[in-house]
């Protein structure tokens, strides 16, 4: 099992432009969330989903939209980037049945905004 | 608002030390506390996690001592090597029913050193 996988590794935008940071799991997890992570602030949850077609905020969803067609994908779309998206930005995944199963988290992308 | 609280920053302890980092919660509401570790360019992995029905979990030379009246949960790492230096996160899960527990909320991290 490849577990979480992140592309890309390392991404720089211009203010304005848009793009999309892919996720995929081959665990069959239900669950799946993305986070970003700054310094001094550990790690927020931007977007998460229970399963294909069900997608949910988390504590920072602004500026970024999210889609789930199927179960291993999880892609996080910026539409218009701000410097304030720069960041690094983790997926992870766990079974949705459960209340103590681990969380697996993705390598990361990190995305510079100029 | 930082619902979970991690300190310190930054800690460094010679080989053979003890490490310890702490954690407070506000939300009580949080019933499952995992600590992760970073290593640089990687992603969190799940290091340990306790339930609030316990005060202490050990794994190996890894220690959670829980309080839950004081809301505060600590990692103690005994007999610290070179190979634990890494970036450690506690985070905090609430039982809020549904999909409640997947949602981490995460401490600030700590940068810890172990020199050799």
């Amino acid at each position: 099992n490849a577990g979480v996988t992140q592309t890309p590794k390392f991404q720089v935008l211009k203010t304005g432009q848009s793009m999309t940071l892919q996720c995929a799991q081959d665990m069959n997890h239900e669950y799946m969330s993305w986070y970003r992570q700054d310094p001094g602030m550990g790690l927020r949850l931007i977007h998460y989903s229970v399963g294909a077609g069900i997608t949910d905020q988390g504590e920072v969803p602004n500026g970024y939209n999210v889609s789930r067609s199927t179960t291993e994908d999880f892609p996080l779309r910026l539409l218009s980037a701000a410097p304030s998206q720069t960041s690094v930005y983790f997926c992870a995944s766990r079974q949705l049945a459960g209340r103590f199963n681990e969380q697996f988290f993705g390598p990361g992308t990190r995305l510079t905004v100029l | 608002q930082q619902q979970v609280k991690q300190s310190p920053q930054s800690l460094i302890v010679q080989k053979g030390g003890i490490s310890i980092i702490n954690c407070a919660y506000e939300n009580t509401a949080f019933d499952y506390f995992p600590w992760y570790q970073q290593f640089p360019g990687k992603g969190p992995a799940l290091l340990i996690a306790i339930r609030p029905d316990v005060s202490e979990k050990k794994e190996g030379r890894f220690t959670i001592s829980f309080n839950k009246s004081a809301k505060q949960f600590s990692l103690h790492i005994m007999d610290s090597q070179p190979g634990d230096s890494a970036t450690y996160f506690c985070a905090a899960a609430p039982n809020a029913g549904g999909t409640s527990y997947g949602k981490l909320t995460f401490g600030q991290g700590t940068i810890l050193t172990v020199h050799p």
